[in-house]
């Protein structure tokens, strides 16, 4: 079974300054997604950046790009200029690319807090 | 374009009591995931469903069950509540089990008391 697993609770930054999550992952799996999802506190999930574990080069998405580390299981996200709408939980997902595995294992998330 | 949509909003119930839970997908999307967000913890995966065939199924009791309709919409169902199934309840849907991004409705909070 996959586990994924983000080791800070609550994080906290100045606007406009960059910070960066953290999300380790174990999975016997050669092939496999990752995702980061944003929660705002109205609830609604939001996807903000996906990879693919068989791409090489790091995902970027505007502000946000990821530091993906296959061999150390590593999956961290970057939010550079970062803004008061950042403000919400983060989760850290993993999908298998194997048939019947089609579900999102989630850690349990960041609050990130953008301080004004 | 219509997102996920999800009724009721909330939702209250007591010990015991049965509750159904609704779900419409992004037209064209043909499958339908449920995830149990409990307060403070990441979602966990409930069921997927794809074209109306069960495909995966979580670490839950029989007690919760579900079903996909011809329209693709989708119900949740729990039985014998307990006051530990209080949780928000996520649908997501995406276009096929093989497309890997998955879009979520914006979840029924559940309250058991």
């Amino acid at each position: 079974a996959q586990t994924v697993t983000q080791s800070q609770p609550e994080m906290s930054v100045q606007e406009a300054e960059t910070v960066t999550l953290s999300c380790t992952y174990d999975t016997s799996e050669s092939n496999y997604y990752l995702f980061w999802y944003k929660q705002p506190p109205s609830r609604q999930m939001i996807l903000v950046i996906r990879q693919e574990a068989y791409k090489q080069q790091n995902a970027t998405e505007n502000r946000f790009s990821v530091n993906f580390q296959k061999a150390a299981k590593s999956f961290s996200l970057k939010i550079s200029d970062s803004q008061l709408g950042d403000t919400a939980m983060y989760f850290c997902a993993f999908m298998g690319d194997n048939f019947g595995n089609e579900k999102l294992t989630f850690g349990t998330g960041t609050r990130l807090t953008i301080i004004p | 374009d219509a997102g996920v949509t999800q009724s009721p909003t909330h939702l209250i119930k007591t010990r015991g009591q049965h509750v159904t839970l609704r779900c419409s997908p992004i037209s064209g999307h043909k499958s339908v995931s449920w995830y149990q967000q409990v307060l403070g913890q990441g979602p966990q995966f409930i069921f997927q469903y794809y074209e109306k065939e069960e495909r995966g199924r979580g670490n839950f009791p029989d007690r919760f069950s579900a079903r996909q309709f011809p329209n693709y919409s989708s119900e949740l169902n729990v039985n014998a509540l307990l006051l530990g199934d209080s949780a928000l309840y996520l649908c997501a849907s995406s276009p096929s089990t093989s497309y890997n991004e998955q879009f979520f409705g914006p979840g029924t909070r559940l309250t058991v008391l």
